[in-house]
């Protein structure tokens, strides 16, 4: 079964509009820890956030923010105001297991591909 | 401070053939992971090393696929006998735990593999 599930396989919106990348994850564990990556034309998976099981506050960076709903088990992006450089596929990702683990593999879903037409 | 580096960025070979490729971690990050990603995937887990030691292989690391890091800075990722299903990207990133023990994954820029 798949540990993270993107349902949107790709988003087109003009610039300026806003836009939110959905995000599904499940797991048993308890301690785990969510990531949002960019990945551009150019091919390389750029970090843009991570997130603890305990920490459910939103964050905001600029343009971006998230919202992390442990009870719906979501961890949703938003980019405000989109531009066209935020074209590229984002992937949410999942990593299992305690604080300080060994275990350091990374779910990925299968990514939305996002374009911003200007 | 450079970032993780894979050498060859694209690699072109027929069936049958071994292929290797390098990574090159950011300096101090003692945790190397190796990934592959097909078109349209998101990257899938191969395996993953602290130091020098490989502490986790993914089912998909068949007995044709080999990984070292032998002094606990670069890495290698060999494939014998290279079949059709190999033509993928494979990512390599690299990870030091932070100061709760929590960390995230820096990735490098990839090594393109067409089997011919």
């Amino acid at each position: 079964a798949q540990k993270v599930t993107q349902a949107q396989t790709e988003i087109s919106v003009v610039e300026k509009e806003d836009v939110t990348l959905d995000c599904v994850y499940e797991t048993r564990d308890t301690t785990y820890y969510l990531f949002w990556y960019k990945q551009p034309p150019s091919g390389e998976l750029v970090f843009l956030i991570r997130r603890n099981s305990f920490d459910e506050q939103n964050e905001i960076s600029g343009r971006y923010s998230w919202n992390f709903q442990k009870s719906t088990s979501s961890f949703n992006f938003t980019i405000t105001a989109s531009q066209v450089v935020d074209s590229a596929v984002y992937f949410c990702a999942l990593s299992e297991g305690p604080r300080g683990s060994t275990l350091g593999r990374l779910y990925f879903g299968r990514g939305t591909q996002l374009t911003v037409w200007p | 401070d450079t970032g993780v580096s894979q050498d060859p960025r694209h690699k072109i070979t027929k069936r049958g053939q071994n292929v290797t490729f390098r990574c090159d971690p950011i300096s101090e990050h003692n945790r190397l992971y190796w990934y592959r990603q097909t078109l349209g995937q998101g990257p899938e887990f191969l395996t993953y090393f602290q130091n020098e030691a490989q502490l986790e292989k993914s089912r998909l690391l068949s007995d044709r696929f080999s990984a070292e890091r032998p002094k606990g800075s670069f890495s290698t990722l060999e494939i014998q006998r290279t079949e059709q299903g190999d033509s993928a990207m494979y990512l390599c990133a690299s990870s030091t735990p932070g100061t709760g023990g929590d960390y995230e994954q820096y990735f490098g820029p990839g090594t393109r593999l067409t089997v011919t």
